[in-house]
């Protein structure tokens, strides 16, 4: 069974930028998060999505968007981009059926801003 | 809200020894679920043990235990007979126990090293 896959692993993106990370989840799992990952403020929650839906939401502003498809693949998107969205950005997918969900997660997308 | 606070941002480990990494968290709800992800130098994550909040039991899963104080909202995890490629970045999560909610909040980490 194929894990969480995103692409692309690593990009370099410069200030007012902006970038598209693509995340699939393991067949069968509708529920798509996204986190962000950075040294100095560690993993926080994006946002969510099931079927095709936001669902959750993180405190981060509205330059960071994301939308989930049909088959469940998700796209998330961060326009003009700032130096500080420098960061590992990572997806992880879910079955979502008792409530509270093992959460799988791929490798990740690691963006650095210049 | 939820807020997880792991206190030990690196340790170490000889080999085949075993080590506790220590986790509390601060919530108000009665129903949650615990989780303690490592993530190897590799970045990948991946679960390592999951906790209910209302199962008294404590989780087990081959060589990792925790020990759970709901009380106390405690949630330890016990590493037995360490091994050089348990050497990675272990976070300690929390997530509500509601439907349609996958909001996972996470620990800064804490860096384990496994030494020879």
């Amino acid at each position: 069974k194929a894990g969480v896959t995103q692409t692309p692993r690593y990009l370099i993106k410069t200030r007012g930028q902006q970038v598209t990370l693509s995340c699939s989840p393991i067949s069968g799992h509708r529920s798509v998060s996204w986190y962000q990952q950075t040294p100095g403020q560690g993993l926080q929650f994006l946002f969510e999505y099931f079927s095709e839906t936001q669902r959750n939401k993180g405190n981060f502003p509205g330059r960071f968007s994301g939308r989930q498809f049909s088959n469940s693949r998700s796209e998330m998107n961060v326009s003009t981009l700032e130096l500080g969205d420098s960061a590992l950005y990572l997806c992880a997918s879910s079955l979502d059926w008792d409530g509270a969900n093992v959460l799988t997660f791929g490798a990740g997308s690691r963006l650095t801003v210049l | 809200a939820q807020t997880v606070t792991q206190s030990q941002p690196e340790m170490s480990v000889q080999e085949a020894e075993t080590v506790t990494l220590s986790c509390t968290y601060d919530t108000s709800e009665s129903n949650y679920y615990l989780f303690w992800y490592k993530q190897p130098p590799s970045r990948q994550m991946i679960l390592v043990i999951r906790q209910e909040a209302y199962k008294q039991q404590n989780a087990t899963e081959n060589r990792f235990s925790v020990n759970f104080q709901k009380a106390a909202k405690s949630f330890s995890l016990k590493i037995s007979d360490s091994q050089l490629g348990d050497t990675a970045m272990y976070f300690c999560a929390f997530m509500k126990h509601r439907y349609n909610n996958n909001d996972m909040r996470f620990g800064a980490g804490t860096r384990l090293t496994v030494k020879p």
